[in-house]
C-alpha cells in the first residue's frame, strides 16, 4: 500500500481537461510545499511534470498544472491529447525519517 | 546537458547480491544529491534512499535499512546501490534519479531480475 493515494485510473476525450488527485497527511503532502508529480509512459523513465507542488519544468507544456489544498495535491491536464495517456505518479517529502513517498500512480487514458 | 546513464541488466539468484551503477555528466556531480528508486513490474514507483556525492553519507528508506548500500566514486562521478540477500519480490527496474529538492532527472533504468 503506497503512502500517498491517488485513483487507479482516469480518462477524458481529446480536449477536455482532467484532474488526478493524491492525498496524504499532515506529515507530508500538508507539511511540505514539496509535492512533485512524473509521466511515465511504457518501458521508459519517469519524467517530472510539476515540482514544489505547482511549478513547471521548462519544457513542460502549461497544459499540465498543479495545485494543493491542506493534505490533498492535484495535478490538472487540459486540452487532453493522445500524447497525455500515460501512468501519473505524485510524490512528496515526508520528513527526516520517511524522506521520500509515492503515490500508487494513476492510469491517464486518453478516449 | 545533464545526463545519467544507468548499468546493464543483472539476472541473480534469490539470496545473491546485485550493484547497480549510474554515471553523471553534464553538471558538478558532487553538488547534487543522488536519489534510487525502483519499480516492481506492473507497478508503482518505491523510493530506496539517497546519497550525498559529496561526502558520501547516505539515508535509506526503512524497508531497505540493512540490506542496501549506496556508495559513490567521485574520480568517476559515479553512484551505485548495491541489494543483498535477494528475493524474487526484488526483481524490478531501478533508477538513479538526481536531487533537486525533488526527483528532477533520471536514469534509463537497470532491469534486475531475481529467478532461480
Amino acid at each position: 500500500q503506497s503512502a500517498l493515494t491517488q485513483p487507479a485510473s482516469v480518462s477524458g476525450s481529446p480536449g477536455q481537461s482532467i484532474t488526478i488527485s493524491c492525498t496524504g497527511t499532515s506529515s507530508d503532502v500538508g507539511s511540505y510545499n514539496l509535492v512533485s508529480w512524473y509521466q511515465q509512459h511504457p518501458g521508459k523513465a519517469p519524467k517530472l511534470m510539476i515540482y514544489e507542488g505547482s511549478k513547471r519544468p521548462s519544457g513542460v507544456s502549461n497544459r499540465f498544472s498543479g495545485s494543493k489544498s491542506g493534505n490533498t495535491a492535484s495535478l490538472t491536464i487540459s486540452g487532453l491529447q493522445a500524447e497525455d495517456e500515460a501512468d501519473y505518479y505524485c510524490c512528496s517529502y515526508a520528513g527526516s525519517s520517511t524522506f521520500w513517498v509515492f503515490g500508487g500512480g494513476t492510469k491517464l487514458t486518453v478516449l | 546537458q545533464v545526463q545519467l546513464v544507468q548499468s546493464g541488466a543483472e539476472v541473480k539468484k534469490p539470496g545473491a547480491s546485485v550493484k547497480v551503477s549510474c554515471k553523471a555528466s553534464g553538471y558538478t556531480f558532487t553538488s547534487y544529491y543522488m536519489h534510487w528508486v525502483r519499480q516492481a513490474p506492473g507497478q508503482g514507483l518505491e523510493w530506496m534512499g539517497i546519497i550525498n556525492p559529496s561526502g558520501g553519507s547516505t539515508s535509506y528508506a526503512q524497508k531497505f535499512q540493512g540490506r542496501v548500500t549506496m556508495t559513490r566514486d567521485t574520480s568517476t562521478s559515479t553512484v551505485y546501490m548495491e541489494l543483498s540477500s535477494l528475493r524474487s519480490e526484488d526483481t524490478a527496474v531501478y533508477y538513479c534519479a538526481r536531487d533537486r529538492n525533488t526527483l528532477w532527472d533520471w536514469g534509463q533504468g537497470t532491469l534486475v531480475t531475481v529467478s532461480s
